[in-house]
């Protein structure tokens, strides 16, 4: 069956700091991949998706990166967090009309 | 480009009330339409979705949504809520028959008070 695992669960981290969150997907091959962010009174933005290994497109200008160095593998990445980078941030696998997501990291900047 | 209003952050009501979240949708070419719970820290769950066919589709958890082409809706609503349904709704659309992007609306908290 499909899963996606999404880590860390919560983050706290300083302001400058770099980024890593890791997202993989287990059942399929050649997913599509997303990473949406939630922001207080934002609700869900999508940030970056990728259809294939090396292939990312972003979705607005930010702070913010994204790789897929795997075919079942997806990160977001910062050289140096900024506070407004605080959120919650969910990587999810749709394949047509089905989506999953996996369980979100809590990123705080402090 | 595709875009979702949802027009109430909050919603309280009392247990056993009837509820309605309202989402309104915008695009210029045909749609598929979501609905979508999120608990506490949590990822996403799916309560329903509208692809085609009858405008009324039905749920989990007893929630229903009606879609209204003319009037560019996809209401969601429940006639009896219960405590457990304290949650986070979000509406989304994708293209249909094409880019599979879900676009969601900024979400509704709802509240169901004792």
């Amino acid at each position: 069956s499909q899963t996606i695992h999404q880590w860390p669960a919560t983050l706290v981290q300083p302001v400058g700091s770099p980024l890593s969150l890791e997202c993989t997907v287990e059942g399929t091959s050649n997913p599509n991949l997303y990473w949406y962010r939630q922001a207080a009174g934002r609700g869900l933005q999508l940030l970056f998706y990728s259809v294939g290994i090396g292939q990312i497109s972003s979705e607005v200008p930010q702070n913010l990166s994204a790789s897929r160095p795997q075919d079942r593998q997806f990160i977001l990445s910062s050289k140096k967090l900024l506070l407004s980078d605080s959120g919650f941030y969910l990587c999810a696998w749709i394949f047509f009309t089905e989506a999953f997501f996996g369980q979100g990291t809590r990123l705080t900047v402090v | 480009a595709q875009s979702v209003t949802q027009l109430d952050s909050q919603v309280p009501v009392f247990e056993e009330a009837p509820v309605e979240l309202r989402c309104n949708y915008s695009s210029s070419v045909s749609v598929y339409l979501f609905w979508y719970v999120q608990y506490p820290n949590q990822g996403l769950q799916l309560l329903l979705k509208y692809l085609s066919g009858s405008t009324l589709v039905k749920g989990i958890n007893g929630f229903e949504a009606e879609f209204n082409k003319s009037q560019t809706s996809f209401h969601l609503r429940k006639p009896s809520v219960h405590i457990s349904d304290t949650a986070e709704y979000f509406c989304a659309v994708s293209e249909a028959g094409g880019s599979e992007k879900l676009v969601f609306g900024k979400g509704t908290k709802l509240t169901v008070n004792p």
